[in-house]
């Protein structure tokens, strides 16, 4: 149980492209989903909070603009990187929980390369 | 502010040694929770272990045991006859209640199980 699926798994385009990358909960309804970026090598960085049906809570530094976030269900939350340039590129990857005390469950991950 | 630290950045070991994987966090609350990710050359976060902080008795889990000391604010993490397998980036992370849960991460600790 608690599967935490990501789409897509690799993206490669051209600078000024906008991604948009899927975070679904399969078999649980997530409150929270939770966005992170990690450079290579790196820990993993937060980058925003999102709750159901309310704006994401974005961490200090990060773009809301750059990066714009919708959770529109319980299952579902989606990240758009906008207009994006080749230092967007990085590992993004998403997590999600169905209560404020239980643990987060990681996507597989989505590698962003913009050329 | 909660902080938590993986002092080894990289750990190399021979298939079959034991190794252990060191985590110590800063927190200002008695209500927390530790936790280990796996994150393998894949990519995608494994959950391994939580514990809250009132349960301080160590846990095995076939060749995985976790060691919790609060006198010493450490988590640490043992794998016993490592694999190759078990090659990966291991994360320790800290969440709090009263912060709304949020996962701190460790900076990682990379380990390489050599044959």
């Amino acid at each position: 149980g608690a599967v935490v699926s990501q789409h897509p798994s690799w993206v490669i385009c051209k600078s000024g492209t906008s991604v948009k990358i899927e975070c679904r909960s399969l078999d649980f309804q997530a409150t929270t989903m939770f966005w992170y970026r990690q450079f290579p090598k790196q820990s993993l960085m937060l980058m925003a909070t999102s709750n159901e049906g309310s704006k994401a809570t974005y961490e200090q530094g990060v773009e809301k603009d750059k990066f714009l976030i919708n959770h529109a269900s319980l299952t579902l939350s989606t990240l758009t990187v906008t207009s994006a340039h080749p230092e967007d590129s990085s590992f993004y990857i998403c997590s999600a929980r169905w209560g404020d005390f239980q643990p987060q469950h990681f996507g597989d991950g989505t590698r962003l390369s913009i050329l | 502010a909660q902080k938590v630290t993986q002092a080894q950045t990289e750990i190399s070991v021979v298939e079959k040694e034991d190794v252990t994987l060191d985590c110590v966090y800063e927190t200002r609350d008695t209500t927390y929770y530790l936790f280990w990710y796996k994150q393998p050359p894949s990519g995608e976060l494994v959950f391994l272990i939580r514990r809250n902080s009132f349960d301080e008795q160590n846990e095995i889990s076939g060749r995985y045991s976790w060691n919790f000391q609060k006198s010493t604010s450490s988590f640490n993490f043992t794998i016993t006859a490592s694999q190759v397998v078990d090659s990966a980036v291991y994360f320790c992370a800290l969440s709090e209640p009263n912060a709304g849960n949020m996962l701190t991460f460790g900076g990682g600790t990379r380990l390489m199980v050599k044959p």
